[in-house]
């Protein structure tokens, strides 16, 4: 089976950095995904780790550590608009295509 | 380009009754899934189709079932429904059935059992 645990809140000051941790258990690893998801929306694609190490895309980055099955996303600069849930996620390894979701960071900016 | 788009946006059915949802991939893209998002919980998986053929199902009931058109647009259909059904129910589209395609949601269909 997959598990992936993260911390269920966490609140950080506008314009600061914040980091989200992501531990995770499973039969078969085909990388790491980050997804954001606002109130009444839909998951929205950030980021996506393969390998170990640093994933940058503009505010955003991700890593991966797969010797220590974790990982983190990191979100600089922090917005008001950044308040959201945040899942990680991985990809299942057993011939077709199946995504399983942590349990989800809702993430409250604060002015 | 659209997006994945999906409906109804919401729908409120009474207890035991049948839904159908529906999903129109992004142009181009092959494969089609469908997640269920219980209030406060991540995305959980229901099915994948790819052209046309079942390719995985989650730890769903058999009153879970989908399908996939030859245009890849595809339904999802609960039948008995159960209060536990409320729920956002996500379809997902990607390029292919690799494993390593990312995955695009469409905005969801609010289902309510009552």
């Amino acid at each position: 089976g997959q598990s992936l645990e993260q911390p269920s809140e966490v609140t950080a000051v506008e314009g600061a950095i914040v980091q989200i941790n992501c531990t995770y258990q499973t039969s078969g690893f085909y990388g790491l995904s980050w997804y954001q998801q606002h109130d009444g929306g839909a998951p929205t694609f950030l980021s996506y780790n393969a390998l170990d190490g640093l994933e940058e895309t503009g505010r955003f980055s991700s890593f991966l550590s797969r010797s220590d099955s974790y990982g983190y996303l990191l979100l600089q600069e922090l917005q008001m608009k950044d308040s959201a849930s945040y899942f990680c996620a991985v990809r299942n390894s057993g011939g077709y295509q199946k995504v399983t979701f942590g349990t989800g960071t809702k993430l409250q900016v604060i002015p | 380009d659209a997006g994945v788009t999906q409906s109804p946006t919401h729908l409120i059915k009474t207890r035991g009754q049948q839904v159908t949802l529906r999903c129109s991939p992004i142009s181009g893209h092959k494969s089609v899934s469908w997640y269920q998002q219980v209030l406060g919980q991540g995305p959980q998986f229901i099915f994948q189709y790819y052209e046309k053929e079942e390719r995985g199902r989650g730890n769903f009931p058999d009153r879970f079932s989908a399908r996939q058109f030859p245009n890849y647009s595809s339904e999802l259909n609960v039948n008995a429904l159960l209060l536990g059904d409320s729920a956002l129910y996500l379809c997902a589209s990607s390029l292919s059935s690799a494993t390593g395609n990312t995955i695009y949601f469409g905005e969801g269909s609010w289902l309510t059992v009552v």
